[in-house]
Formats: C-alpha cells, sequence, structure tokens
C-alpha cells in the first residue's frame, strides 16, 4: 500500500519564482496537513484539511504561501514569489478525520531558494 | 496560543546509556502522540497516550502521560545506535479537532 507521495523530492529556485509542491495523500484518508521544518522554528503546522476544505490556516506565514486541495486524492502547496527564507523541507501528512488518529508523513520537499 | 515545550534539545549518549526526553503543556491535553524522525528522514509514529497517568511499553522504550495530562515522557533503556534520531512530542486538545501541535524535538545521538 503506498503511502503519502510528495513531488518534488528536491527544489532548488530562484528569488521571485513560483513554487509548487505537490501531495497525494493515502487512499481513503480524509484528513491532510502541510507542515515545514526548519532548524530554527521546529516542526510547524501550516495548513489543514478535513475533506477537502480547509479548517485552519493559521500557520500560513504570509500571503505569499497558498494551499489547495481539489480533490481527495491531491493537493498543492504554492509559494509566489518564492524568497530565500522560504527554504525548508515541507512535508504532507494524512490521516482519517478522528480526534484520536496518527498521522503519516510523506517524504518531504527539500526546498533552496537562492 | 498552544504550545508543547520539550526537552533537552539534544542528548548524547554513549551505546547501552538511558535517554529520557520529556514535554510540557501549560493547559490539559486531550491526548498525546510521539513520533521518531531519523536524519534525513521524515516523522514516524510512535505510540499514542489518551488516559490520565497512562504508561505504555514498546521494548525499550516507555512512554508516560501524567496525571494531570499536561506532561509526557519517553524514556530508552540500554540505548542502541539504531535510536538515533530526533523524537518529538505532539499533542491534541480539547473540542474536535485533529491537529497536531509539535513539540521542539529531541535530537538524540547515540555513540557506539
Amino acid at each position: 500500500d503506498a503511502g503519502v507521495i510528495q513531488s518534488p523530492r528536491h527544489e532548488v529556485t530562484e528569488m521571485g519564482q513560483e513554487v509548487t509542491l505537490r501531495c497525494k495523500p493515502i487512499s481513503g484518508h480524509n484528513s491532510l496537513f502541510w507542515y515545514r521544518q526548519t532548524m530554527m522554528r521546529g516542526l510547524e503546522l501550516l495548513i489543514y484539511f478535513n475533506n477537502n476544505v480547509p479548517i485552519d490556516d493559521s500557520g500560513m506565514p504570509e500571503d505569499r504561501f497558498s494551499a489547495k486541495m481539489p480533490n481527495a486524492s491531491f493537493s498543492t502547496l504554492k509559494i509566489q514569489p518564492s524568497e530565500p527564507r522560504d527554504s525548508a523541507v515541507y512535508f504532507c501528512a494524512s490521516s482519517t478525520f478522528s480526534v484520536k488518529e496518527t498521522q503519516y508523513f510523506g517524504p518531504g520537499t527539500r526546498l533552496l531558494v537562492l | 496560543g498552544q504550545q508543547v515545550m520539550q526537552i533537552p534539545q539534544y542528548q548524547h549518549v554513549q551505546e547501552g546509556e538511558d535517554f529520557t526526553t520529556y514535554c510540557n503543556s501549560s493547559t490539559t491535553l486531550s491526548n498525546i502522540q510521539w513520533y521518531k524522525q531519523r536524519p534525513g528522514g521524515h516523522p514516524v509514529f510512535l505510540i499514542q497516550l489518551v488516559k490520565s497517568g497512562e504508561v505504555k511499553k514498546q521494548k525499550r522504550l516507555t512512554f508516560q502521560f501524567g496525571e494531570a495530562k499536561k506532561n509526557s515522557s519517553l524514556h530508552i533503556t540500554a540505548t542502541q545506535t539504531t535510536d538515533v534520531g530526533t523524537y518529538f512530542c505532539a499533542g491534541r486538545w480539547g473540542g474536535a479537532t485533529n491537529k497536531l501541535i509539535f513539540g521542539t524535538g529531541t535530537l538524540l545521538a547515540v555513540q557506539p
């Protein structure tokens, strides 16, 4: 059974460029979470969806970040324009919708903005 | 806001020594989970604690949830090099949310 799939695994881009990160959750999971991990700030929740609907986007750093979930099997996190301080590892995780469920993380996208 | 503090940030042990990491919340948690992230990897679920005072064991790992459900600990007995990684606690508070707030993590280094 495939786990959470993220693409690309690595992205190097220049400041000002648009970056799109993609995530395919585990089939049957109806909650999806986007996290950002840096040395300075640790693992931060950016936004999460239940049944494709954004529930809490309070962790999204600023208007340059946007996330969508057009269907149950696909989500994107977009940064436009990108800045060097956006360099981090971005993880997508999915779970079933329950207050006791575990989250399954994807392998992450390592983003470097020059 | 909801925060989970974790200490220590880093621990270096000799193989065979014990290791403990602690998690604290200023408010009562509904449940807490523990994850392990190997270097270069992604967080992987270890266990969930729900009940006040709960203790769970997984081989050499012992997890505790405080009586007040505000703190938790992970203890590893006789560490091995395979235990290397960052250990995160992640808390949930009351209500219908399934959002997790992750602690800052403890990086464990084990010297053979």
